[in-house]
């Protein structure tokens, strides 16, 4: 199972809005609603942001937002902060009980 | 308050061992399966392997990368999982996770990591 692909970087000013894609396969992304994606900064545990594709755990802010199109999820950040500024991965179901993650965005807010 | 503390993590000779433990609390560690999940420094996230409950068998599924030499389990009368990881290889160098797997579609709890150094 490959690793599901992410732009290695993304930047963006604040207030602004930007979009994370995570490409799959048929066999990952595009089988399941199981895509879920993780904010890292560094020294911390990683948190959930987004899971099943597009729902929002208690305490995430919504300006987090979630969406699938065939075998591409996508993270939507709106009204982006400073504090947004962190690493982001994707995460998918591949069958057979095998997780697969995708390489990491470094988000950079400006 | 949900915790998740791996320790164990060190250096260790390529070829060599090393068994992480993972120490739930807060929650109802019988009824959760554990994964395992590492990142390499600079690198991405690896979903390394997981174990289930006890209903669902202890059973457990391994990444191809690890299958073979590593090996999961647990011990839910301490809330405590294991990874046992046998002939060591310098890719193996990683900040391993423990992460709880909930409603069989998200990872919603994390470690902090414990560090593993494979080098001579």
């Amino acid at each position: 199972q490959s690793a599901l692909t992410q732009a290695a970087s993304v930047s963006g000013s604040p207030g602004q809005s930007i979009t994370l894609s995570c490409t799959g396969t048929s066999s990952d992304v595009g089988s399941y609603k199981l895509v879920s994606w993780y904010q890292l900064h560094p020294g911390k545990a990683p948190k959930v942001m987004i899971y099943e594709v597009t729902k929002r755990p208690l305490g995430v802010s919504d300006r987090f937002s979630g969406s699938k199109s065939g075998n591409t999820a996508s993270l939507t950040i709106s009204g982006l902060q400073t504090e947004d500024e962190a690493d982001y991965y994707c995460c998918s179901y591949g069958g057979d009980s095998i997780w697969v993650f995708g390489g990491g965005t470094k988000l950079t807010v400006l | 308050e949900v915790q998740l503390v791996e320790s164990g993590g060190g250096l260790v000779q390529p070829g060599g061992s090393l068994k992480l433990s993972c120490a739930g609390s807060g929650f109802t560690f019988t009824d959760s399966a554990i994964h395992w999940v590492r990142q390499a420094s600079g690198g991405g996230l690896e979903w390394v392997g997981r174990i289930r409950s006890k209903p669902r068998n202890y059973a457990t599924e391994y990444a191809a990368s690890v299958k073979g030499r590593f090996i999961i389990s647990r011990d839910d009368s301490e809330n405590t999982a294991y990874l046992q990881m046998n002939s060591l290889r310098a890719e193996d160098t990683a900040l391993y996770y423990c992460t709880r797997l909930q409603g069989g579609s998200v990872f919603d709890y994390w470690g902090q990591g414990a560090l593993v150094t494979v080098s001579s």
